[in-house]
C-alpha cells in the first residue's frame, strides 16, 4: 500500500527564515511525487513534481530514496508563501492501476 | 483558457438519496479525476477516467460511479447517500493524466447530507 505521511500539521516561521515541510512516504517501487499547494480561496494547484527537478517560487525538494523522503525547502520564506501544503505520490496499486495519494497536508504560516 | 468548472457548488441531499455532480475540464485535457476531501481523511482518490473509460480506481465502496462523455465532461455519482458522505468533492482535469502528469483542480462541490 502506498502510504503518505506529513508529520506537521501546522508549521510557524518568520519571514526571512529558512523553511522545511516534511513529506515521508511508504512505497515499494519508483514513485511520482508531487507537492500541491492552496493558498487562501484558490484552487489547489501543482507547486512542483521530482520528475522536472526545478525551483518554483524558490521552493525546491528532493528525492531521497534511501530515506524515502521528499522534503519541500525555501531558504528565506516570504509572506505570501502561507499557505496548505500537500504532498503526494502517484505510483501503480496493484496491476496497472493507478492512484494519486495525498498526504494530509501542512498549513505553513510565515509571520511578519 | 478556462479553468476547471464543477457543478452544483454546493449540495444538500437527505440520507438514503442519490446525488449526481459535474465537472467540466479544461479544454483539450483528456483525463478527469475525482477526489473526496473530508477533515478526518483528507484527500482520497475516488477514480480516473480517460477517454470515456474508467483508467484508474481509488478503494472506495461501489456506491460511488462515474463516468466521461466524449467530450471529456466527468459526472460522479453517490447513490444510497451515508452521512459520511458529506465532504467536498474535487475533480481534477489533466492533459494526460496519472501518474506522471499534473492536475488542475476545480473550486469542488460541497455535499452536506443530512
Amino acid at each position: 500500500a502506498q502510504r503518505v505521511t506529513q508529520p506537521e500539521k501546522l508549521l510557524s516561521v518568520f519571514k526571512g527564515a529558512p523553511v522545511e515541510l516534511k513529506c515521508n512516504y511508504s512505497y515499494s517501487g519508483s514513485p511520482e511525487l508531487f507537492w500541491y499547494v492552496q493558498y487562501s480561496r484558490q484552487r489547489l494547484q501543482l507547486l512542483l513534481r521530482h520528475i522536472s527537478r526545478e525551483s518554483i517560487k524558490g521552493f525546491t525538494a528532493d528525492l531521497n530514496k534511501g530515506e524515502t523522503s521528499f522534503h519541500l525547502k525555501k531558504p528565506f520564506a516570504q509572506e505570501e508563501d502561507s499557505a496548505m501544503y500537500y504532498c503526494a505520490l502517484s505510483g501503480p496499486s496493484g496491476g496497472s492501476n493507478y492512484k494519486l495519494t495525498f498526504g494530509k497536508g501542512t498549513l505553513l504560516t510565515v509571520n511578519p | 483558457k478556462a479553468g476547471v468548472t464543477q457543478t452544483p457548488r454546493y449540495l444538500i441531499k437527505t440520507r438514503g438519496q442519490q446525488v449526481t455532480l459535474s465537472c467540466s475540464p479544461i479544454s483539450g485535457h483528456r483525463s478527469v479525476s475525482w477526489y473526496q476531501q473530508t477533515p478526518g481523511q483528507g484527500l482520497q482518490f475516488l477514480f480516473e477516467y480517460f477517454s470515456e473509460t474508467q483508467r484508474n480506481k481509488g478503494n472506495f465502496p461501489g456506491r460511488f460511479s462515474g463516468r466521461q462523455f466524449s467530450n471529456s465532461r466527468s459526472e460522479m455519482n453517490v447513490s444510497t447517500l451515508e452521512l459520511g458522505d458529506s465532504a467536498l468533492y474535487l475533480c481534477a482535469s489533466s492533459l494526460q493524466g496519472l501518474p506522471r502528469y499534473e492536475q488542475y483542480f476545480g473550486p469542488g462541490t460541497r455535499l452536506t447530507v443530512t
